[in-house]
């Protein structure tokens, strides 16, 4: 299974761009990237997910290199309220293929006024 | 849809009784997960359904540990006898069975066992 290694925590400024790495260097070819956060005592949200090219919604965007050994998030104006544990996971294909998602450490995204 | 709907938020209990938690996930959702997320270990997936049937409960703890998946719209995560090292937030998420969507995560159950 594919490990992900993310920063412990950071802080940004509000208003400006929030930029979270992920290191995935073991990552099969058919593994997806996703990213979830964790707001304090909430149950993790889903923010984006992807394979190998660039995507972005509502909520963030995922950049992620030509290689796939990395990725970043991005949320492009954060607000206190982006203030949460954000998670990089590498999606588990197993041999029924329903993809269970498993969480490591994260990291600790404070957003400072 | 409400959502992935759990209860109790909160359960108190001694040690030594059983404890159960309840699910209901999305309705469609074919995939359901149990989780655990304590300070020190984080967020343990214990085990998952698919179309209710259990497909790895690699991460069940114990024999204490039993879930069970009635029916589409209803699970239990069932702990017998309860310990204080049991306390922890279970989360419950469900998903389409499509492998590649999001899994959308209850609130979740505070368990504290004194």
């Amino acid at each position: 299974d594919a490990k992900t290694t993310q920063p412990p925590s950071m802080d940004c400024a509000e208003g400006r761009a929030a930029n979270l790495p992920c290191n995935h260097s073991t990552i099969s070819g058919n593994e997806y990237v996703y990213w979830y956060r964790q707001i304090h005592s909430q149950g993790p949200q889903y923010i984006i997910h992807g394979l190998k090219n660039n995507e972005t919604n509502e909520m963030a965007s995922l950049i992620i290199t030509e290689d796939r050994k990395s990725s970043t998030l991005i949320l492009p104006h954060a607000t206190l309220r982006d203030t949460a544990v954000y998670y990089c996971i590498v999606r588990v294909a197993g041999s029924s293929n329903t993809g269970k998602l498993i969480f490591g450490q994260g990291t600790t995204l404070q957003v400072k006024p | 849809d409400a959502g992935v709907i759990q209860s109790p938020r909160h359960e108190v209990t001694e040690m030594g009784q059983e404890v159960t938690l309840r699910c209901k996930p999305i309705s469609g959702h074919n995939s359901l997960f149990w989780y655990r997320q304590t300070m020190m270990r984080g967020l343990e997936l214990l085990i998952y359904f698919n179309n209710n049937v259990p497909i790895d409960d690699s991460g069940m703890p114990e024999d204490r540990f039993s879930a069970k998946m009635p029916n589409a719209s209803f699970s239990t995560l069932k702990i017998q006898p309860s310990e204080p090292r049991d306390s922890a937030v279970y989360f419950c998420a469900s998903r389409t069975g499509t492998s590649n969507t999001e899994a959308f995560f209850g609130q979740g159950t505070r368990l504290t066992v004194v």
